[in-house]
């Protein structure tokens, strides 16, 4: 049974580009969830989709957004970056809203120069 | 707003000791409650999962226990292995503590 997937692994950007990162769930699994860690802020919360529709959302601004498709796929973007920007994006998916506990990606490892 | 706090921040013992790590929530109307541990620059692996309706969970020499009505959880790791160093995180209604970061000396 495959895991989560990220997409890509590392990415390198310049201020003020944008960005997309993948996440692709366990099979069966309708939530998608996306954490940003920093060495500073630890995990923090950015938002959650169940069935293509944002649940909930963390204390994040505009420029980060996100999607979920029909195939529970989801896609986090940021636009605008910034150096703060940088960190290690993590997205974890769970059967619905954390039902059975959530199983994350390795990450997507973001460097804003 | 949930709000999970993880107590100590740092812990660094000998190679053979029992262990306690400790976690905090403030709203006790959870689904379940998860420990994970993450090495450094990687993903999180999950530990232990323990659903709102149970007491506690065990795997091999980890045992965790949740008391909601005090808002606590605690992760118990038995003849701690330097392989154990890593940092521990614990998940509430998709809110994470700021973790234990946990060395275990040859």
């Amino acid at each position: 049974k495959a895991g989560v997937t990220q997409t890509p692994r590392y990415l390198i950007k310049t201020r003020g580009q944008q960005v997309t990162l993948s996440c692709s769930p366990i099979s069966g699994h309708r939530s998608v969830s996306w954490y940003q860690q920093t060495p500073g802020q630890g995990l923090q919360f950015l938002f959650e989709y169940f069935s293509e529709t944002q649940r909930n959302k963390g204390n994040f601004p505009g420029r980060f957004s996100g999607r979920q498709f029909s195939n529970s796929r989801s896609e986090m973007n940021v636009s605008t970056l910034e150096l703060g920007d940088s960190a290690l994006y993590l997205c974890a998916s769970s059967l619905r809203t954390g039902e059975k506990g959530y199983t994350f990606g390795s990450g997507t490892r973001l460097t804003v120069v | 707003k949930q709000e999970v706090t993880q107590i100590p921040a740092a812990l660094s013992v000998p190679e053979g000791e029992n262990l306690v790590l400790n976690c905090s929530f403030t709203d006790s109307a959870i689904y379940n409650l998860q420990w994970f541990r993450q090495d450094p620059g990687k993903g999180l692996t999950s530990l232990l999962l323990i659903q709102s309706s149970q007491r506690e969970q065990t795997s091999g020499r980890l045992n965790a226990s949740l008391d909601k009505s005090s808002g606590r959880s605690t992760l118990y790791i038995a003849a701690s292995q330097p392989g154990d160093s890593a940092t521990y995180l614990c998940a509430v209604s998709a809110r994470f503590g700021a973790g234990t970061r946990l060395t275990v000396k040859p």
